[in-house]
């Protein structure tokens, strides 16, 4: 079936350490892939996507390459914020499909000062 | 406001009470989808309608959820006789299109306790 799986946190990182969250997918024909992010007493809001195999999607320092051969969207960032602290949540929507998109579990940040 | 709007933020009910959750979303979008989201997991999918058609409700857990768009704008999620296992954050989200090229927009959800 379709799936996405993401590593588990949480992930504590000091400021301006590099961020890696990895993300896989199991998906039907091309999906779309996306980052969604969930900062506290928020809802959850679209970080980046990318619609394609190796389209770069980026946005606030984050970035993420749709891998085909690897089936990856792992999400980088070279130097966290305090303010980057959230949920991160990877996510895709398979050929195919209407308005289904289904999202890994999530993975919870804490950054320190 | 402009966001999406879920109400009430909070529900307790008792086993076997039935509950009504509302969502007005964005004016002017599209699409609405209803996500379950159960402690500690991410967002599962329920249902998705294209203005007022109902395209997808394979996620429904049973049939006891149901859900409504009669006029294409606000949505209503009912659930009858609530058990424990529907205790969850229930989001709701509103697009200009499926999600794929533009992007949801997510109210802060209904958390709703079955006591």
């Amino acid at each position: 079936g379709n799936s996405v799986t993401q590593m588990e946190g949480p992930v504590t990182l000091s400021e301006e350490a590099f961020l890696t969250i990895n993300c896989t997918y199991t998906a039907t024909g091309y999906p779309s892939l996306f980052w969604y992010v969930q900062y506290p007493g928020e809802g959850l809001q679209l970080l980046l996507k990318a619609t394609k195999a190796d389209d770069k999607g980026s946005n606030k320092g984050f970035e993420a390459t749709y891998r085909k051969e690897t089936t990856s969207f792992h999400l980088e960032k070279g130097s966290v914020q305090v303010s980057d602290s959230a949920v991160y949540f990877c996510a895709l929507i398979y050929g195919g499909s209407q308005g289904n998109l289904i999202f890994g579990k999530g993975t919870k940040l804490s950054v320190k000062p | 406001g402009a966001g999406v709007s879920q109400s009430p933020r909070y529900k307790v009910a008792k086993r076997g009470q039935d509950v009504a959750l509302r969502c007005d979303p964005i004016s002017g979008h599209v699409s609405l989808f209803w996500y379950q989201q159960a402690l500690g997991q991410g967002p599962e999918f329920l249902t998705y309608f294209q203005n007022e058609a109902q395209l997808d409700k394979s996620g429904l857990p049973s049939d006891r959820f149901f859900a409504e768009r009669p006029e294409g704008s606000v949505s209503t999620l009912k659930i009858q006789r609530t058990q424990q296992e529907d205790s969850a954050v229930y989001l709701c989200a509103s697009s200009l299109d499926d999600g794929r090229n533009s992007p949801l927009h997510f109210g802060n959800g209904t958390r709703l306790t079955v006591t």
